[in-house]
């Protein structure tokens, strides 16, 4: 099965940086997602890791690193509609129907 | 333009009845997938489908049923067995060979037990 642990909440000031972690416990890897989801909207991707090292794609980055089941999200500059959850997922193997499992999500608030 | 529709987008289910939410995608996309969020917490798998006329159960299948009778249709129906089914559901779709960008979310049909 499949264990994904990230923390509840966050807050963070417009303009700061942010690092959300992602620990995972899985049974097949085969791909690591970050989503953001804003309250009663479906999950936006934002980034995907296969391989160990660095994503960065404009002011968000995703790192990961499979020997040690661990992801980060970066958030840089921060702008008030960043304020949203961040969900991390991982991919299952094909075998398995591909399936992603969801960690419990990361609310993050940012202020003025 | 393709995307996955889901409706209603706000249902109300009165106790002891059955109630089926839409998902219809236009993607051409093999496999489909439903969700299930509660305030402030994650996705869980309920059900999937890789292929038509096959589907397998997620990890909280019980109350729950699906059919894959065409590809771009799956609906779920949330039964009376299901004891708390007031919740946020998502349908997601993805072709055979997806790489990071092959999921496709719908926009959610919020459910509410009256």
């Amino acid at each position: 099965g499949q264990n994904i642990d990230q923390p509840t909440e966050m807050t963070a000031t417009e303009g700061a940086i942010v690092q959300i972690n992602c620990t995972y416990q899985t049974s097949g890897f085969n791909g690591l997602f970050w989503y953001q989801q804003h309250a009663g909207e479906a999950p936006t991707f934002l980034s995907y890791n296969v391989l160990d090292g660095l994503e960065e794609k404009g002011r968000f980055s995703s790192f990961l690193s499979r020997s040690k089941g661990y992801s980060y999200l970066l958030l840089k500059e921060l702008q008030m509609k960043d304020s949203a959850s961040y969900l991390c997922a991982v991919r299952g193997l094909k075998a398995a129907g591909n399936k992603l499992t969801f960690g419990g999500g990361t609310r993050v608030l940012v202020k003025p | 333009d393709g995307g996955i529709t889901q409706s209603p987008k706000y249902l109300f289910r009165k106790e002891g009845q059955n109630v089926t939410l839409s998902c219809e995608q236009n993607l051409n996309h093999d496999a489909m997938y439903w969700y299930r969020q509660d305030p402030g917490q994650g996705l869980r798998l309920i059900y999937y489908s890789q292929i038509v006329n096959d589907f397998q159960k997620g990890d909280i299948a019980e109350g729950y049923s699906v059919s894959r009778e065409k590809k771009e249709s799956f609906p779920l129906t949330v039964t009376s067995a299901q004891k708390n089914p007031t919740a946020f559901y998502l349908c997601a779709s993805r072709p055979a060979e997806a790489g990071a960008w092959g999921y496709t979310f719908g926009s959610g049909t919020r459910l509410t037990v009256v």
